[in-house]
């Protein structure tokens, strides 16, 4: 069974500096896609980054990075230069290539951004 | 394009009481899911369907029903209210095409459903 975790319920960070969101998870399959979304206090839920279980190179999406150790089963995003608007609830999720439909999500981690 | 449209957007139910949270998508995703989304848990997987007339459960389907007659719409059926569904609830979409798959699902705004 596919489990994600995320250790940090809140965080915060300095305006301008970067950070780092913790996500760890456990799977047995060998393809997978790892994603992170961000979901302000308006609620909706909205993507920032994918990574493959098979792309060597760690993904990048503008101020996000992914920081993938697959034999660590981590993949931690990074975002640099944070900003007052990076103030949200960010989900760490997995799915399973063998089934796209399904999605199992980490618990989230509130990240306050302080100016 | 107007994505995914869930309505209404918040309800209050009494214990006892059915309704259909509804989910329609006007990108022609295949796939589509339902989620609960609960305090300090994450979204947990309702129900979803890989295609019109198909569909299935996932991690937590009790108390839910769905059916799957278009490709655009995937509503969600409360049979009895409980206390315990009280939630967010979001629908969500994706393809089902493997080189279109890198962007995951496409959510909907979420319903916030109180049972009484």
């Amino acid at each position: 069974a596919q489990k994600i975790t995320q250790t940090q319920p809140g965080m915060f960070v300095q305006e301008k500096e970067a950070v780092t969101l913790d996500c760890t998870y456990d799977t047995s399959d060998q393809s997978y896609g790892l994603f992170w979304y961000k979901q302000p206090s308006s609620g909706e839920m909205i993507f920032l980054i994918y990574q493959g279980s098979y792309d060597e190179q760690n993904a990048t999406e503008g101020r996000y990075s992914l920081n993938f150790q697959k034999a660590r089963k981590s993949a931690n995003l990074v975002i640099s230069a944070s900003q007052l608007g990076d103030s949200a609830m960010y989900f760490c999720a997995m799915r399973d290539d063998a089934n796209f439909n399904k999605f199992y999500f980490g618990s989230g981690t509130k990240l306050n951004v302080k100016p | 394009n107007a994505g995914v449209t869930q309505t209404p957007k918040f309800q209050v139910l009494k214990t006892g009481q059915s309704m259909t949270l509804q989910c329609a998508q006007d990108m022609n995703h295949e796939y589509m899911s339902w989620y609960r989304q609960d305090p300090g848990m994450g979204l947990r997987l309702i129900h979803y369907s890989v295609g019109a007339g198909i569909t299935d459960q996932g991690e937590v389907p009790n108390g839910y029903n769905v059916s799957r007659s278009t490709t655009e719409d995937f509503p969600l059926r409360l049979l009895s209210a409980a206390p315990s569904q009280t939630s967010v609830y979001f629908c969500a979409s994706s393809y089902s095409v493997r080189g279109q798959i890198n962007y995951g699902y496409t959510f909907g705004s979420g319903t916030r459903l109180t049972v009484v």
